[in-house]
C-alpha cells in the first residue's frame, strides 16, 4: 500500500498562474487534509473534508478551492497563485479528525 | 500567544543523552499527538495519546491533562533521531489538530 501520495513533488509558479496539487490515499480513510508548512510556523490547515462529498475550510483558506473528487482524491486548487503562496504543502488522511493522521510526503512550491 | 508551545525549539545532544521535549498548550483538547519529520520533509506520527503515557521502543511520551503538558523523551539517543519533533493538539474550537513551531534536534556521534 502507497499510504498517502501526492503530485508533483516540486513545483514553480509565476505569480497568476493556476495549478492543482494531487492527493491520493489507499488507505479508505473517511477524512483528508490540506496543509502549508512555512518556517517558523506550524502546520497550518488549508481546507479539510470530513467525508467524502464534503468540504470545510480551515485556517488559512484565502486563495485556495479544494474538491473532494471520491474517498480516495483530495486536490487543492490555486486559481491564481501569489508569492505568499510558497510554501510546502501536505496532504493528510485520517479514519477521523481524533485519530492518528497519516502524511503524504508533500509539495514544495515557488511562486515567483 | 500559540495555543502550543514547545521547547526548546532547538536541542544538541551527544549520542546516547537522555532527551526531553516539552510541550505545552492551552485549549482543551480530545487528543495529543507527537509527529517525526526528517530532513527531506516526510512526517510520520509517532505518538497519539489522551492521558498517561505511552512507549514505543527508545520513545517515551506523557501526558498531564490537569497540567496541559506533555513531554516526549528519547533515551539513549542516537544520530538517526536528529529530526524535527512536532507536538500537535486536537482540540480548540475547530476541534482539528493544532500544530506546534517544532523543535529542531540535532544528535551528534
Amino acid at each position: 500500500n502507497a499510504g498517502v501520495t501526492q503530485t508533483p513533488k516540486f513545483q514553480v509558479l509565476k505569480t497568476g498562474q493556476s495549478m492543482t496539487l494531487q492527493c491520493a490515499q489507499d488507505m479508505n480513510h473517511n477524512s483528508m487534509y490540506w496543509y502549508r508548512q512555512d518556517p517558523g510556523m506550524g502546520l497550518r490547515l488549508i481546507y479539510y473534508s470530513a467525508s467524502e462529498g464534503t468540504t470545510d475550510k480551515g485556517e488559512v483558506p484565502n486563495g485556495y478551492n479544494v474538491s473532494r473528487l471520491n474517498k480516495r482524491e483530495f486536490s487543492l486548487r490555486l486559481e491564481s497563485a501569489a508569492p505568499s503562496q510558497t510554501s510546502v504543502y501536505f496532504c493528510a488522511a485520517s479514519p477521523t479528525g481524533a485519530y492518528e493522521q497519516y502524511f503524504g510526503p508533500g509539495t514544495r512550491l515557488t511562486v515567483t | 500567544k500559540n495555543e502550543v508551545e514547545q521547547s526548546p525549539q532547538n536541542l544538541t545532544a551527544q549520542e546516547g543523552e537522555f532527551i526531553t521535549i516539552n510541550c505545552s498548550y492551552s485549549v482543551g483538547i480530545s487528543a495529543l499527538h507527537w509527529l517525526q519529520q526528517h530532513p527531506g520533509g516526510g512526517i510520520v506520527s509517532l505518538f497519539m495519546l489522551s492521558s498517561g503515557k505511552k512507549k514505543h521502543g527508545r520513545l517515551i511520551a506523557t501526558i498531564n491533562i490537569q497540567e496541559k503538558h506533555s513531554s516526549l523523551h528519547i533515551t539513549a539517543s542516537h544520530p538517526r533521531d536528529s529530526a524535527v519533533y512536532i507536538c500537535a493538539v486536537v482540540g480548540g474550537a475547530t476541534n482539528k489538530l493544532i500544530f506546534g513551531t517544532g523543535t529542531l534536534l540535532a544528535v551528534q556521534p
